[in-house]
């Protein structure tokens, strides 16, 4: 079974302060790993896919990169306005369907 | 920008009654998703659907829920009997292809079922 495990939880930064989310995968044929950002009580919002391992995407102060069997999400110099829970998803095999993993609830304070 | 829409954005039934929650997916997309999200728990995929089909369904997508495009626009889901344990955000998603290809979501169905 397809399962995706993220870490922290929950972190909290001081505005300024950069740092990395990460996202550990176990999964049958990787097609896609997604990056997704949600605020309290919205869709999830679609930030970044990542296919195969060393590749690198980049928005803003966000820079995602994958590995074989995890993905970081670096955060650079974050804001307060980049509080939110960011959400990684893979899809795998012939599936359609994303596979989440609980979040990490990241907290910038000014 | 073109995005995914959903109504209502809450709704509020009585257990055992029936729901039915609808999406409008982004004009050109192809592919169409049910999702929910119980309160502080995973998002979880329910369904898929393509060219009038489901493709693709979970183990929570019993015979209680199904889908409908009834025209050209509105993707919908049904719960015939609503249970407490259907409380949860409901998302509509959709992408222009199956794989390869980010899914979209919507803002999301708040279902609460007393």
């Amino acid at each position: 079974e397809d399962q995706v495990t993220q870490s922290p939880e929950a972190l909290r930064l001081q505005e300024g302060e950069s740092s990395s989310l990460n996202c550990s995968y176990t999964v049958s044929g990787l097609r896609g790993l997604f990056w997704y950002r949600q605020d309290p009580g919205k869709g999830p919002e679609f930030l970044f896919t990542l296919y195969s391992a060393g590749e690198e995407k980049e928005k803003e102060r966000l820079k995602a990169t994958l590995t074989k069997k995890e993905s970081f999400l670096h955060i650079t110099a974050p804001k307060p306005e980049d509080s939110a829970t960011y959400l990684c998803a893979v899809q795998a095999g012939g599936a359609q369907k994303l596979v989440f993993g609980q979040g990490t609830r990241l907290t910038i304070n000014p | 920008e073109p995005e995914v829409t959903q109504t209502p954005s809450h709704q509020v039934t009585q257990m055992g009654q029936e729901v039915i929650l609808r999406c409008v997916p982004i004009s050109n997309h192809l592919y169409f998703y049910w999702y929910r999200q119980i309160l502080g728990q995973k998002v979880e995929f329910l369904v898929s659907f393509y060219n009038n089909e489901i493709s693709e369904k979970s183990e929570i997508f019993d015979d209680q829920f199904s889908v409908e495009r009834p025209d050209g626009s509105n993707f919908t889901l049904k719960i015939r009997s609503t249970k407490l344990e259907d409380s949860a955000m409901y998302f509509c998603a959709s992408t222009l292809a199956g794989r390869y290809n980010e899914q979209f979501f919507g803002p999301g169905t708040r279902l609460t079922v007393l």
